[in-house]
Formats: structure tokens, C-alpha cells, sequence
């Protein structure tokens, strides 16, 4: 089974440009986060899904964030325009929900998409 | 969700076993302790949960106190590769919308 595929894994932009991360959740998985890990820190959460519903984004910067979760299968999240704060890895993860055993709230990490901005 | 705090580093010598701590002394009653890690470059990676009973995957062991205030992850014999950030979560596992919250972990060092 095919695991969380994020793309890019790498990203170097000048400020002020836009950028869109795109992930590929586990085929069958109902929910999908989006978390930002700065260096030295755990991973924040930026956004969650259940299916195509974005049901937490508080955390979200909504002025130059966005994402989406078309068919609520894969997602994208973009920046625009991006400042220099915003470097970090961006992770993307997804569970399949819906029970209380280990297939159902082991939350499932992608390798995440470096972003430097510069 | 309940806040939980580690150590900040923690040194392990090859083949013996790693004893991770946690706090999680405001733990509510419906939130099971999670256990990840995450290797350099790499995405957090599931060890172990549980609730109140101690539990033991091929990963590792999971030691939660009576009083459920603080949990113990146990690698049993730890090697190179077990190198990496250990973070402890406290969450509602069953049913609704939940979030994986994560502090700033443990970084784990093996030592040959």
C-alpha cells in the first residue's frame, strides 16, 4: 500500500511569489491534516479535513493560505504571496477514522515539501 | 487536548533499552496517550497508543502510571537507527473530529 505522497520535496522561492504543496492521502483515508514544522519544533496543524469538509482551520493563516480538498481525496495548500517566515516544512497526513483501533486513528505522515523562501 | 512535556534529550547506548518519559498530569479521562517519531527528513512515523492498560507492539513498549498522569515509551533494545525526535500526544481517539497536537519531543540519541 501506497503511503502519504506529497510533492514537491523541495521548494526555493523569492518572497512574494506563490506556491502550492499538493498531497495524495492513503486511498480509503476520510481525513487529512496539513501541519507546518519550523525548525527545531514539533509539527503545527494548519488544517483539517473530514473528506471534502475543512472542519479545523483555525490555525490557518487565512489572509495568504489556502487549501482545498477537491472530491475529498487529494489536497493542495497554497501561499500566496509567500514571506520569509513562512520557510519550514510543510507536512501532510492523513487516517482512515471512524473506530477506535489502531487501523483507525494511526495517523499516517507524508515525508513533507521543504520550503525556502528567500 | 492535554499538554504533555518531555525532556529535551535523552542519550541511549546501543543494544539497551530507552526509557522515554512523559507528563501528561491534566490528561482527561477520554484521551489515549500516542507515542511518534520522527527521523531526520523525514514525516512522523505512529510507535504506540493506549489508554490506561500498558500495551506492546514490534516497536516498542508502552507504560502508562495508575494514575495516568505520566506514560513511559520503552525501546527495548535500541539501535542507530532509532535516532530521532520521540514525541508524546494526548488525544480523544474515539469518534468526532480530533487533532494530533505535538510539543517539541525528545531527541532520542543512540550511541554506538
Amino acid at each position: 500500500e501506497a503511503g502519504v505522497v506529497q510533492s514537491p520535496r523541495y521548494k526555493i522561492i523569492e518572497k512574494k511569489q506563490p506556491v502550492a504543496f499538493w498531497c495524495n492521502p492513503i486511498s480509503g483515508h476520510n481525513t487529512l491534516y496539513w501541519y507546518r514544522q519550523n525548525l527545531g519544533q514539533g509539527p503545527e496543524l494548519l488544517i483539517r479535513y473530514e473528506n471534502e469538509e475543512a472542519v479545523d482551520d483555525s490555525q490557518l493563516p487565512k489572509d495568504r493560505f489556502s487549501a482545498e480538498r477537491l472530491k475529498g481525496v487529494d489536497s493542495t495548500l497554497k501561499i500566496q504571496p509567500a514571506e520569509l517566515g513562512d520557510s519550514a516544512v510543510y507536512l501532510c497526513a492523513s487516517r482512515r477514522g471512524g473506530g477506535q483501533g489502531r487501523m483507525n486513528t494511526e495517523a499516517f505522515f507524508g515525508q513533507g515539501t521543504r520550503l525556502t523562501v528567500v | 487536548d492535554a499538554k504533555t512535556t518531555q525532556p529535551p534529550s535523552m542519550d541511549c547506548a546501543e543494544g539497551r533499552a530507552a526509557n522515554l518519559p512523559c507528563n501528561h498530569s491534566t490528561i482527561s479521562g477520554n484521551e489515549y496517550v500516542y507515542w511518534y517519531r520522527q527521523i531526520h527528513s523525514q514525516g512522523p512515523q505512529y510507535i504506540i497508543h493506549g489508554l490506561k492498560n500498558n500495551e506492546t507492539n514490534e516497536m516498542a513498549s508502552l507504560i502508562i502510571t495508575e494514575d495516568r498522569k505520566s506514560s513511559t515509551l520503552i525501546l527495548p533494545h535500541a539501535t542507530l537507527r532509532d535516532t530521532a525526535v520521540y514525541y508524546c500526544i494526548v488525544r480523544v481517539a474515539s469518534g468526532g473530529y480530533q487533532k494530533v497536537t505535538f510539543g517539541t519531543g525528545t531527541k532520542l540519541q543512540v550511541i554506538p
